[in-house]
């Protein structure tokens, strides 16, 4: 489970605020994902990163911002969100060389938003 | 107006029994499979994978088939144990290099003493 750190991983935020999610990855994987988790929908991909470069947005609403500044770290950037974003946030990470995809999963940040 | 949660299928099952988990697929072009376990509180962990062109795998008291011809996969515990109290979640791939799974809502598995 130390494979992948998330942090915080509790964080209450108000619709004005901007806030940032961490993700560090200590596999030297070269893929990054955020996930959305919520009591509604199945666990919901937003956003990937292979090699650092962006390769899938999903039509994640703008408030919503990633950030891959190396292989290792990931960041989501949050601003003026909506209640219904409140879910807990997953992050992931995957060797996308080889013919196995298995993603390594952090704890998750719970995210309430007020 | 009160929120409506995800309906999770509820599987219980007496410990030491075998179990199965089902899992229906929606996408026939779908080439790679996981079974993901997730305790509260935790993020999803792999328990095994499998390929389009197998339709059997077996791990370690586990064991995934997967029939092409209906688009269904399942999961299947051996002797489970309380430890095995958690929510499974199928995800199929559908993208380069799995970068896009598609995940299943999930099946709660509940082990009775």
């Amino acid at each position: 489970e130390t494979g992948v750190t998330q942090t915080p991983r509790h964080l209450v935020m108000g619709m004005t605020n901007k806030k940032s999610l961490k993700c560090e990855q200590h596999l030297g994987h070269n893929a990054m994902y955020w996930y959305k988790q919520s009591a509604k929908k199945p666990l919901e991909l937003m956003f990937v990163y292979s090699l650092e470069e962006r390769v899938e947005n999903n039509s994640v609403p703008s408030r919503f911002s990633p950030e891959c500044p190396n292989s290792s770290h990931l960041f989501l950037h949050l601003h003026t969100l909506q209640p219904e974003d409140s879910a807990l946030y997953l992050c992931a990470s995957s060797q996308v060389s080889g013919s196995r995809y298995e993603q390594y999963f952090g704890p998750g940040t719970r995210l309430t938003v007020t | 107006g009160e929120s409506v949660g995800l309906h999770l299928p509820t599987l219980s099952v007496q410990e030491g029994d075998n179990s199965i988990i089902n899992c229906a697929y929606s996408n026939s072009a779908s080439d790679y499979f996981i079974w993901y376990k997730q305790e509260s509180g935790k993020g999803p962990q792999f328990i095994i994978d499998i390929r389009s062109n197998m339709d059997k795998r077996q791990g370690q008291r586990v064991t995934v088939l997967l029939n092409k011809t209906v688009k269904h996969l399942s999961l299947q515990i051996a002797a489970t144990q309380p430890g095995d109290s958690a929510v499974y979640f199928c995800a199929e791939n559908r993208g380069r290099y799995g970068q896009n799974f598609v995940f299943g809502p999930g099946t709660r598995l509940s082990v009775l003493p």
